[in-house]
Order: C-alpha cells, then sequence, then structure tokens
C-alpha cells in the first residue's frame, strides 16, 4: 500500500518557467513532509520540508505548499533551470516515529534549454 | 569529503554468497538509517540505528540480512545467501537526534545479483 503518492512519473519543463511537482499522501498520522532530489548514479539530496503545522514554506526557487485537508503537497521551482532536471522524492514523517521517511516512487524532471 | 561514505560503490556477486556493505556517516550525526531503492521505486526503509543500538527493523529485512553499527560510529550491512531479489541499490544516510530534522544520504552501494 502506498502510502505517499506521486502519480507523474515525469515531467518537462521549458528553462524560465514554474516547475510544479505534485504528491499526495494516505496517512494522517504524516506530520513532516520533505523533498529530495536526486541525480543519476547519487544519493537523495535533500531540498526542503514543511511541518504540518505550515501550509507553505519557502527557500530561495523552490517552495513547498502543503494542504492537510486534502493530503496533498507540491512542489514549486521558479524559474526552472537545466540543473534542476533530476529525480524528485516526495517523503513523509511520522509523529512519534520521526526517523523513518516514506517515499514516493519519484517524478523525473527534465528542464529544457 | 564529511558527508555520508559508502563502500563499495557497485558490487556484482554470485547467487548463494555473501556480501558486505559499510557506511561511515557524518562524524556528529547519532542516527544512521538503511534504506533500499530498486528500478523505478523510491527508496524503502530497511533499519535504524541511534548510536550503536539498532531501534527499529523493516520487515523487509529477512533473516538474511543483518546489520552492525558498532561502538556508534560506522555501520555494515550484510546480506548471506545472495538472490537475485536482493539486486538494488543500498542507501546509507545519516542525521542528528532532532525532530524535524533531515537526513543526508551516501552515494549508496549498487548491488548486482547474478
Amino acid at each position: 500500500d502506498q502510502q505517499v503518492k506521486q502519480n507523474s512519473p515525469s515531467l518537462s519543463v521549458q528553462e524560465g518557467r514554474i516547475s510544479i511537482l505534485n504528491c499526495d499522501y494516505t496517512n494522517s498520522m504524516f506530520d513532516y513532509f520533505l523533498w529530495y532530489k536526486k541525480y543519476p548514479a547519487e544519493g537523495p539530496t535533500f531540498l526542503i520540508s514543511i511541518s504540518s503545522i505550515k501550509d507553505k514554506n519557502e527557500d530561495g526557487r523552490f517552495t513547498v505548499f502543503l494542504n492537510k485537508s486534502a493530503k496533498h503537497l507540491s512542489l514549486h521551482i521558479v524559474p526552472s533551470q537545466p540543473g534542476d532536471s533530476a529525480v524528485y522524492f516526495c517523503a513523509a514523517l511520522r509523529g512519534g516515529s520521526n526517523y523513518k521517511l516514506t517515499f514516493g516512487k519519484g517524478t523525473l524532471l527534465t528542464v529544457n534549454p | 569529503d564529511t558527508g555520508v561514505s559508502q563502500d563499495p560503490r557497485h558490487k556484482i556477486t554470485k547467487r548463494g554468497q555473501n556480501v558486505t556493505f559499510r557506511c561511515d556517516p557524518i562524524s556528529e550525526h547519532n542516527r544512521l538509517y538503511w534504506y533500499r531503492q530498486t528500478l523505478g521505486q523510491g527508496p524503502e526503509f530497511l533499519t535504524y540505528f541511534q548510536n550503536e543500538a539498532q531501534l527499529e527493523k523493516s520487515r523487509l529485512l529477512s533473516d538474511r540480512f543483518s546489520a552492525e553499527r558498532p561502538k556508534g560510529s560506522f555501520s555494515t550491512l550484510e546480506i548471506q545467501r545472495t538472490e537475485q531479489g536482493d539486486s538494488a541499490m543500498y542507501l546509507c544516510a545519516s542525521s542528528l537526534d532532532l525532530v524535524g530534522t533531515e537526513a543526508f544520504f551516501g552515494q549508496g552501494t549498487r548491488l548486482t545479483v547474478v
């Protein structure tokens, strides 16, 4: 049972435009969410996170939005750059078990020059 | 380099052989994790150490798998009698013991069982 779902396996955008990556979760016990970026042959790299007490967190070109009632979060990248091309994983932590990340399957983002 | 280090980066082994992987976490991190990633999937949690204590093991970790973290520093993951289904990327991560802190991942060990 996939508790964290990334329903878009891939996304292609033009350089300079906005990239929006989506993530849905089913477990209402999740209270902290993270986005990781992964290049081929490398481990995942932390990008940005958000606590369930917030609905938005921003860091430079990256903004994560959380809609708890819909159990949905999204990552916005503005403006998108070719170097952003990678697999993006949504991950969640459950309250009381703040060490075990549950990952989605990832979305491959391709930013075209 | 002060990141999480894993060795080897790649391992090809014959079915039935034993393999051992090593992970050196970021030095001040007292939490260490092992994850496994197969093609088309996100990383899946295998086990977690708080210092030298192994506090949780996933059901994915069969009896053929054993992990240790002696003295709360580096960790090893051993797979005995490897099977083709064990072929995957094995990722190690570490973090501080703080709520909401992110885990830092190593580059992984790619295991291929032939």
